[in-house]
C-alpha cells in the first residue's frame, strides 16, 4: 500500500515569510495527490489536488504545490504566509483509498 | 447543511462499555470512509464502503470494531469493550466514484468527527 512522509512536524514562521512543506510518497503507479488543511477546531478541508497535467497546481488561499515524479514528492508552498494560515497540513495520496501523512503543524507569528 | 454529518460529536465512556458512532455522507456519494485521528497524527485509515459493500479493512480495525452501511447510505462504527487506547477522533468522509468503480476525483469530504474519550 502507498505511504506518505511529511518531513516537518512543526514549523514556526513570522508573517510574510515563505513556506515550503515537504511531502514524499512511496508508490510507483499513477496516483492522485492532495493537501488537506485543518484549522483549529475545524474539520479537514481540501487545499489543492493533483491528478495529471501541469505538475504545478494552485489551490485556495495562495497555496501551490509541485509534483516531481522523479522525486516522488509533492511539496506545498506559499510565498507569503499570514497569521490565519496557522493550522495543521496533511499530505495525502489516493490510489484506491486515501492515505495521509502524519501532518505538519504550522504556527505563524503575527 | 448538505455536508457529511457525524453523531455524536463527543462521547465519554467508561472502559469496557460499547459505543456507536453514526455518519451520514453527502447524499450522492457512494463511497464512505472511516478514519481515526489521534493528537499530533494524521488520519489513519480504518475501513471504507462502496455502497453497502465493505471493500477494505485496515489491520488497525481489531475484532472489537465493526462498521456497517446496511442500505448504502448512512454508516455506523461500533466499538465493543472500549479500551483507553481507543480514545481518539473518529472521522467519516465520503466521495463519489465513476462507473468503473474507481473514484473520479479521489477527493474526500470530511465530517466534523466524533471524539471518543474512554475513562
Amino acid at each position: 500500500a502507498q505511504s506518505v512522509s511529511q518531513h516537518n512536524h512543526h514549523v514556526i514562521l513570522s508573517e510574510a515569510a515563505s513556506l515550503e512543506l515537504g511531502c514524499n510518497y512511496s508508490y510507483g503507479g499513477t496516483v492522485n495527490l492532495f493537501w488537506y488543511v485543518q484549522y483549529p477546531g475545524q474539520h479537514l478541508q481540501l487545499l489543492l489536488k493533483y491528478f495529471s497535467g501541469d505538475p504545478l497546481v494552485k489551490g485556495i488561499k495562495g497555496f501551490e504545490a509541485e509534483f516531481i515524479k522523479s522525486k516522488f514528492s509533492f511539496n506545498l508552498r506559499k510565498p507569503s504566509v499570514q497569521w490565519s494560515d496557522t493550522a495543521e497540513y496533511f499530505c495525502a495520496v489516493y490510489d484506491n483509498d486515501m492515505r495521509f501523512g502524519a501532518g505538519t503543524r504550522l504556527t505563524v507569528k503575527p | 447543511d448538505t455536508g457529511v454529518s457525524q453523531d455524536p460529536r463527543h462521547k465519554i465512556t467508561k472502559r469496557g462499555q460499547n459505543v456507536t458512532f453514526r455518519c451520514d455522507p453527502i447524499s450522492e456519494h457512494n463511497r464512505l470512509y472511516w478514519y481515526r485521528q489521534t493528537l499530533g497524527q494524521g488520519p489513519e485509515f480504518l475501513t471504507y464502503f462502496q455502497n453497502e459493500a465493505q471493500l477494505e479493512k485496515s489491520r488497525l480495525l481489531s475484532d472489537r470494531f465493526s462498521a456497517e452501511r446496511p442500505k448504502g447510505s448512512f454508516s455506523t462504527l461500533e466499538i465493543q469493550r472500549t479500551e483507553q487506547g481507543d480514545s481518539a477522533m473518529y472521522l467519516c468522509a465520503s466521495s463519489s466514484t465513476g462507473t468503473s468503480g474507481r473514484s473520479r476525483t479521489g477527493e474526500l469530504f470530511f465530517g466534523e468527527g466524533s471524539r471518543l474519550t474512554v475513562l
